[in-house]
């Protein structure tokens, strides 16, 4: 139980565009949402937290802006990248908290996104 | 504010050495704590972990027990295989928060 899956698990786009990566709990409610980055050989950043049919609170010096989340059900969110440039490129992984129970996160695999 | 500390690694070992690898945290309150581990290119996969004091985690041949006199949640392993290469990351949770402190990692290699 309590399998966290993202989506894509790869992704390379232009500079410019924008992208997008799901985070579902596949076999459980997740009331709130994380999502992490990760630099190269460096520990995770805790970028946001998201709660099911609210806005996103996010870290000291994480842009809003930049990375849209959006927590739309109980089993879904979803982090954009929006206007991606190369300095964006990073390890991007989501973890769920169970509604009931304790506080464990459970983590996605990750999505690698790289930005030309 | 809360903290973790883990050794610095990289820890290069030969396959059947004993492994132990140091963590450390500070906290207000009475933390549960995690190993969590991730192999190359994956995501973090809970390794074990200890909710109070003198708990014992363990899974896979992996063992931590809370230390709440000394602050610590140190790593061991009798014997490890080649398949043990990987990151594994100490953390912390305070009760009644959301929010994991992670450790810096430390990167595991074993050689056959």
């Amino acid at each position: 139980g309590a399998v966290v899956s993202q989506h894509p698990s790869r992704v390379i786009c232009k500079s410019g565009t924008s992208v997008k990566i799901e985070c579902r709990s596949l076999d459980f409610q997740a009331t709130t949402m994380f999502w992490y980055r990760q630099f190269p050989k460096q520990s995770l950043m805790l970028m946001a937290t998201s709660n099911e049919g609210s806005k996103a609170t996010y870290e000291q010096g994480v842009e809003k802006d930049k990375f849209l989340i959006n927590h739309a059900s109980l089993t879904l969110s979803t982090l954009t990248v929006t206007s991606a440039h190369p300095e964006d490129s990073s390890f991007y992984i989501c973890s769920a908290q169970a509604r009931q129970g304790s506080y464990e996160q459970y983590f996605g695999p990750g999505t690698r996104l790289t930005v030309t | 504010g809360d903290s973790v500390t883990q050794m610095e690694g990289p820890v290069t070992l030969s396959e059947e050495a004993f492994l132990t690898i140091n963590c450390t945290y500070t906290a207000t309150g009475y933390p549960s704590l995690f190993w969590y581990v991730q192999y190359p290119g994956e995501g973090l996969q809970l390794l074990l972990k200890a909710t109070k004091a003198d708990d014992k985690g363990s899974n896979k041949g992996f063992e931590a027990t809370y230390r709440k006199e000394t602050t610590s949640f140190h790593l061991e392993k009798g014997s490890v295989q080649v398949s043990d290469s990987a990151v594994y990351f100490c953390a912390l949770s305070e009760p009644g928060t959301y929010k994991y402190i992670f450790g810096t990692g430390t990167r595991l290699k074993v050689l056959a």
